[in-house]
């Protein structure tokens, strides 16, 4: 597509399920990234795909997230026993081959807003 | 800590106005990028920088990066009411070969009518 689309826009939960937000990149975009922003907290950092290496998985905050992204293309981000502090947006973004100090720019999706109750 | 700092938190001016917003940091950067986001939407890339001592000009928006690729520096000319967002600085990560990038925590400007 010609942008990088994420879904459910929005999603309301009950504490202690599981979620499953996906994100569909642009196409001919290797590296995908997952972040997520809080109010006032700025972007953190979760996840990062690229190619077929393995992926940076160093921001996940908990073994309750996991990502996968299959066929080099979409992506889903899992949270499992959702918890109140998980609400936030989360964010995934795609850009070409990065590599130390790319000047690639980041093209983000619209964000899911998760709400865990 | 905040690998990059923003400042002010938050910024609200009249349209017309020229306002400076800043992004510091203690680490030396590459390069660095400039975000913009809208409520509900997701950041949309504004510029990059690369040089030090560069500017960048994007109509009324000039963008600075500092000689030392520690700081930069955004100054928006004759504020609209459509310049309103979250301005956000980022930088890669030095450590990191894939291109994983810091955000600031941002900007917010409110520019009324």
């Amino acid at each position: 597509g010609a942008g990088v689309s994420q879904s459910p826009s929005n999603k309301v939960t009950e504490k202690g399920k599981d979620v499953e937000l996906r994100c569909d990149p642009i196409s001919g975009h290797t590296a995908l990234y997952w972040y997520r922003q809080s109010l006032g907290q700025g972007l953190e950092f979760l996840i990062y795909f690229q190619g077929n290496s393995a992926p940076d998985k160093s921001g996940l905050p908990s073994d309750r997230f996991s990502a996968e992204r299959t066929g080099g293309s979409v992506s889903t981000l899992t949270i499992q026993r959702t918890q109140q502090e998980d609400s936030a947006v989360y964010l995934c973004a795609s850009s070409l081959v990065g590599g130390t100090g790319s000047n690639y720019g980041y093209t983000f999706g619209s964000g899911t807003r998760l709400t865990v109750v | 800590t905040q690998l990059l700092e923003q400042s002010p938190q938050f910024l609200s001016i009249q349209e017309g106005e020229n306002l400076t917003v800043y992004c510091n940091s203690s680490s030396v950067f590459s390069s660095l990028q400039w975000y913009r986001q809208e409520p509900g939407e997701g950041p949309v890339l504004l510029v990059t920088v690369v040089t030090g001592g560069e500017v960048k000009k994007l109509k009324r928006l000039t963008f600075q990066f500092g000689d030392a690729r520690k700081d930069s520096s955004l100054h928006i000319t004759a504020a609209q009411p459509g310049d309103t967002g979250l301005y956000l600085c980022a930088g890669p990560d030095r450590g990191s070969t894939l291109g994983r990038l810091y955000f600031g925590r941002g900007t917010q400007l409110t520019v009324w009518p």
